[in-house]
């Protein structure tokens, strides 16, 4: 799987659309970008996945770059109990690997 | 719908004295995945189970490491004898299958090796 980089944390104020942005410079075409999240002493939870086309779901929405190099999470209206963080992963649809994360982004969402 | 469970959800032990968890993962989830999860870093894989087989163990140090899913259902991971460098989060995830898009993961079980 393609290695991702994603900013250490972030910062967002309550309300406010949260945007959590990861680069995946050599995604390959059969390659899905995942974002999963983890709230403090829970387990990894899955959010959204796409390959090139913007996908929402109830939860977020995901906007891949036309190159497909990187995509942008967005959070549209960001509550305390979204502080987190946040994976991104690059993964075959259909692969029958485990996931790999990397460090994420932890996300504060500020009152 | 039950999530997967795990126990226990914390457990301090000696370093060389060996410790078990368990795992019982969503009914009818094929795939059994064990993770581990040092602080401050993503989970990292060490083992994925298909129905009671093993699809992958490059990941898990199997000189003190053992993993079993003897029914193809709840799952043990088992570390003897434990290294504090082994103080972690262990999570246990499923999935529907091998190439399901979504795992779902338990809360996790914190290890201190002390």
């Amino acid at each position: 799987d393609a290695k991702t980089t994603q900013p250490t944390s972030m910062d967002c104020a309550e309300g406010r659309a949260a945007n959590l942005p990861c680069n995946h410079s050599t995604i390959s075409g059969n390659e899905y970008v995942y974002w999963y999240r983890q709230i403090h002493s829970q387990g990894p939870q899955y959010i959204i996945h796409g390959l090139k086309n913007n996908e929402t779901n109830e939860m977020a929405s995901l906007i891949i770059t036309e190159d497909r190099k990187s995509s942008t999470l967005i959070l549209p209206h960001a509550t305390l109990r979204d502080t987190a963080v946040y994976y991104c992963i690059v993964r075959v649809e259909g692969g029958a690997d485990g996931l790999t994360f990397g460090k994420g982004t932890h996300l504060i969402i500020q009152p | 719908e039950a999530g997967v469970a795990q126990s226990p959800r914390y457990k301090i032990i000696e370093k060389r004295q060996s410790v078990a968890f368990w795992c019982n993962p969503i009914s009818g989830h094929a795939t059994l995945y064990w993770y581990q999860q040092i602080l401050g870093q993503g989970p990292k894989l060490l083992i994925q189970f298909q129905n009671n087989g093993v699809v992958d163990d490059s990941q898990l140090p199997k000189d003190r490491f053992s993993a079993e899913r003897l029914k193809g259902v709840d799952s043990t991971l088992k570390i003897q004898p434990a290294k504090l460098e082994d103080s972690a989060v262990y999570l246990c995830a499923s999935s529907l299958g091998r190439t399901s898009e979504e795992q779902y993961f338990g809360p996790g079980t914190r290890l201190t090796v002390t």
